[in-house]
């Protein structure tokens, strides 16, 4: 079964202080992977793609990476207003030719002035 | 414009009623995509529209009934609904049709009373 696990759960910094989010897949026909940024009550706001494994996209603070089995979103000196809950959602071809899409459970980072 | 609006922000029925769910864009976008959203859980897909066309069906009960009038409108009609339907349900379009870089509306928040 294709399944996409995020950790941790929950995650709190100190301002500045920098630290990883992992997404782990086990899917087969990885068409692409997506992070997402979600605020309390919105909808997500999209932040990067990554198709193929060693692919890394950077912004602002923010560089995704992706392996053959999990993908990082690095933070890199984290502000307050990088809280929120962050989602990774895998494209993947199922064996009936078609493409499915699963989101995993998200992080909640919390950054502390 | 760059953004996806979907209107009512929130919705209470019973579970006789008809309603209907509005979501919008105006970015020329080719996909579109009806989510819902349980709380601490991450958006599950509903239904895919590509140019127009009901492309993908989730498996979602048939009292949820989708509509794509016109490239930059996409509804939701709802009826007979049941407590546990209450949820945000998110519209979201992208320009590709491969769920690449999909911009999220604000979510409508139903509840099913």
């Amino acid at each position: 079964e294709d399944q996409v696990t995020q950790s941790p759960e929950a995650l709190r910094l100190q301002e500045g202080e920098s630290s990883s989010l992992n997404c782990s897949y086990t899917v087969s026909g990885l068409r692409g992977l997506f992070w997402y940024r979600q605020d309390p009550g919105k909808g997500p706001e999209f932040l990067f793609t990554l198709y193929s494994a060693g692919e890394e996209k950077e912004k602002e603070r923010l560089k995704a990476t992706l392996t053959k089995k999990e993908s990082f979103l690095h933070i890199t000196a984290p502000k307050p207003e990088d809280s929120a809950t962050y989602l990774c959602a895998v494209l993947a071809f199922m064996n009936t030719g078609f493409q499915k899409l699963v989101f995993g459970t998200g992080t909640r980072l919390l950054v502390s002035p | 414009d760059t953004e996806v609006t979907q209107t009512p922000k929130h919705l209470v029925m019973g579970m006789t009623n008809k309603k209907s769910l509005k979501c919008e864009q105006h970015m020329g976008h080719r996909a579109m995509y009806w989510y819902k959203q349980k709380a601490k859980k991450p958006p599950e897909l509903m239904f895919v529209y590509s140019y127009e066309k009901l492309s993908i069906n989730e498996s979602v009960p048939s009292r949820f009934s989708p509509e794509c009038p016109n490239s930059s409108l996409l509804n939701l009609h709802l009826h007979a609904l049941q407590p546990e339907d209450s949820a945000l349900y998110l519209c979201a379009s992208s320009q590709g049709l491969n769920y690449n870089e999909q911009f999220f509306g604000p979510g409508t928040r139903l509840t099913v009373l």
